[in-house]
This record gives C-alpha cells, structure tokens and sequence, in this order.
C-alpha cells in the first residue's frame, strides 16, 4: 500500500535554532517528491521538489535530502523565523501512475520567540 | 501572475443543506485538483480536471458531491446534501498540465463547517 508519513506530528522550537522534518515513504517506483509549506488558512506552497535521482535540494534556509534507497526524506530549516510557524506537507507521486499524489499528514511547526 | 482563486473563502451551513464552491485556476493551466483537507490532515484528491474532462474522481463521494468544468477553465464543486463529516476545508489546485513533473499551485481553499 502506498503512504506517505511524517514526523514528528508537531515541533515547537525556538526563534534562530534548526529543525529537521521527516518523510517516510512506501510509495513504489517513485518519480519525485516534493516538500509544502502550508501557513495556517491558506493553501500549500511548493518549497522543493527532488527526482529519485537527487539527493538534495535547497530552496534559501530550506534544505531538503532525499535517500531513495531507503525511502526517506527530510527538510532542515537553518537559523529559524518566527514566519517558518506552518505546516510541512511531503507529497511523493508514484511513476507507474498518471494522475496520483500521496500527500503526508504534514508536520506542524511553531516557532516562538 | 494572478494565482488560483477560490470563493467563498467561508461557509457555515446546516447539515442536509446545499452548498457550492468556485475556483478559477491560473490562466493558461489545463490540470485542476478539487482536495478535502480535514482538521490535522493532508489534502486528500477529491477530483481532477484535464481540461474539461475528468481524469480521476475516484475518491469522490459520488452519492453527495459533484464537480464540473463546462469550458475547461473554471470549475465548481458541490455538496448535496452536506454532512457534519463534511466540515473541512476544500483547497482547489492547478498546473500547467497532467504530467508529475508540473508543479502543483494551490487556491486559498474555502473552510465549510456542517453544523
């Protein structure tokens, strides 16, 4: 079955420190995964898309490493901001499909000061 | 570039009642998503649009909810008669076209509450 999970469920971290998100995936054979910040009442916005054949990407102080071998993925936020506060959401698309995303539950941030 | 529009951007309504949802994707893009994200949860696919043709409605609720895109360009989706479980937030998306590769641009998203 394909999933897609994330951890941990929520994080609380303070203003200037650094945080690492996590995506486990089951969905096979895999064609790309993308990371979203989604702030509260508003839609998903993409940070950082990887191939199966990348294993890093960086979008500013988001980086985002992938390891297709053992399906996992993470998303480290450098020297956070309290405008990093969101939710995280993994989508992994499967390439043996045409049409389907396997979104994750998505990893809810804080960030106070 | 305008992105993807949704309205209303709130809706409460009573269980058993009607209610409809409009979104107007990024001009020029021929892909569009209908998700229902609940409370805690990832978006899950409700419907998507190639055009004006339904690619994939497999998870929709076929006995209560409706979706159309009469000229491939906007596209409305419908709930009758709504649920209490039906209380989410319903977030419309648009790429360029069907292949994974295309980058998906999310609406706002409308948050319905069923009481």
């Amino acid at each position: 079955k394909n999933q897609v999970e994330q951890s941990p469920q929520s994080l609380i971290i303070l203003e200037g420190k650094n945080c690492t998100l996590q995506c486990n995936y089951t969905v096979s054979p895999f064609s790309n995964l993308r990371w979203y910040k989604q702030d509260t009442g508003r839609g998903p916005v993409s940070l950082t898309i990887m191939t199966f054949s990348e294993n890093t990407k960086s979008n500013g102080r988001y980086t985002a490493t992938l390891d297709a071998d053992t399906k996992q993925s993470s998303l480290h936020i450098t020297a956070s901001q309290l405008s990093d506060s969101a939710s995280y959401i993994c989508v992994v698309r499967p390439s043996n499909t045409g049409n389907q995303f396997y979104f994750g539950t998505g990893t809810s941030l804080t960030v106070i000061p | 570039e305008a992105g993807v529009a949704q309205s209303p951007r709130y809706k409460i309504i009573e269980k058993r009642q009607s209610v409809a949802f409009w979104c107007n994707p990024i001009s020029g893009h021929a892909t569009l998503y209908w998700y229902q994200q609940i409370l805690g949860q990832g978006p899950k696919l409700l419907i998507q649009f190639q055009n004006n043709g339904v690619v994939d409605d497999s998870q929709l609720p076929k006995d209560r909810f409706s979706a159309e895109r009469l000229k491939g360009v906007d596209s409305t989706l419908k709930i009758q008669p709504a649920k209490l479980e039906d209380s989410a937030v319903y977030l419309c998306a648009s790429s360029l076209a069907l292949a994974g590769g295309y980058e998906q641009y999310f609406g706002p998203g409308t948050r319905l509450t069923v009481t």
